[in-house]
């Protein structure tokens, strides 16, 4: 069964900063990949995802995430972070043929200060 | 286009009591899932389904029973409710196998068992 690792349980930015979450997984086979944030008394939403072609994929909001290959990682990226970026974010894998399981991460919070 | 739509929102239960949160997509899934989350562990699996009439354990099941009798619905019955549920709660949908799509999730209940 795949699973997924992210490295930093809270994160604390100030605004302007640079951002990067890690994301590590393991899986033998193809995988598909998904960052998700969850903003404050809400539901999960996509930020982006990865399944095939260029590894390094841009989502909403102006975040990115590159997917290393031989290092089972995606990590999320964000050149300069705004408060309105608090949230809790996940990554998640599911096998890239056959199945219908999500695998979710533990969830990264981030904080970005004024 | 309503997407994934979970009643109620919030719900308070007493010890042993017992209820039916329920969860409906009109996207014409045919993956439907319900996660519980809770601060520090991520989404954990309880229940999914990948049709009508057909459903499986996740990782965390016990205490929980599902049903998917129209592609449309799927509801998770809490049995005899216990403090270990408090918890959020979210039913999450995708369009089919394969993996390379992504899900939709509801917008979450809130559940207290005291």
């Amino acid at each position: 069964a795949q699973s997924v690792s992210q490295h930093n349980h809270h994160v604390i930015l100030s605004e302007a900063a640079s951002l990067e979450l890690g994301c590590n997984y393991s899986y033998g086979g193809t995988v598909n990949l998904f960052w998700y944030v969850q903003y404050p008394g809400q539901h999960l939403q996509l930020l982006l995802k990865y399944f095939s072609g260029d590894p390094l994929v841009k989502g909403i909001k102006g975040f990115e995430a590159e997917f290393i290959k031989s290092k089972f990682s995606f990590n999320l990226r964000k050149p300069s972070v705004q408060w309105s970026d608090t949230a809790e974010y996940f990554c998640a894998v599911s096998p890239g043929a056959g199945s219908y399981q999500l695998t979710f991460g533990k969830g990264t919070k981030l904080s970005v200060i004024p | 286009n309503a997407g994934v739509t979970q009643t109620p929102k919030f719900q308070v239960l007493k010890t042993g009591q017992s209820m039916t949160l329920q969860c409906a997509q009109d996207m014409n899934h045919e993956y439907m899932s319900w996660y519980r989350q809770d601060p520090g562990m991520g989404l954990r699996l309880i229940h999914y389904s990948v049709g009508a009439g057909i459903t499986d354990q996740g990782e965390v099941p016990n205490g929980y029973n599902v049903s998917r009798s129209t592609t449309e619905d799927f509801p998770l019955r809490l049995l005899s409710a216990a403090p270990s549920q408090t918890s959020v709660y979210f039913c999450a949908s995708r369009a089919r196998q394969g993996g390379n799509t992504e899900a939709f999730f509801g917008q979450g209940t809130r559940l207290t068992v005291v």
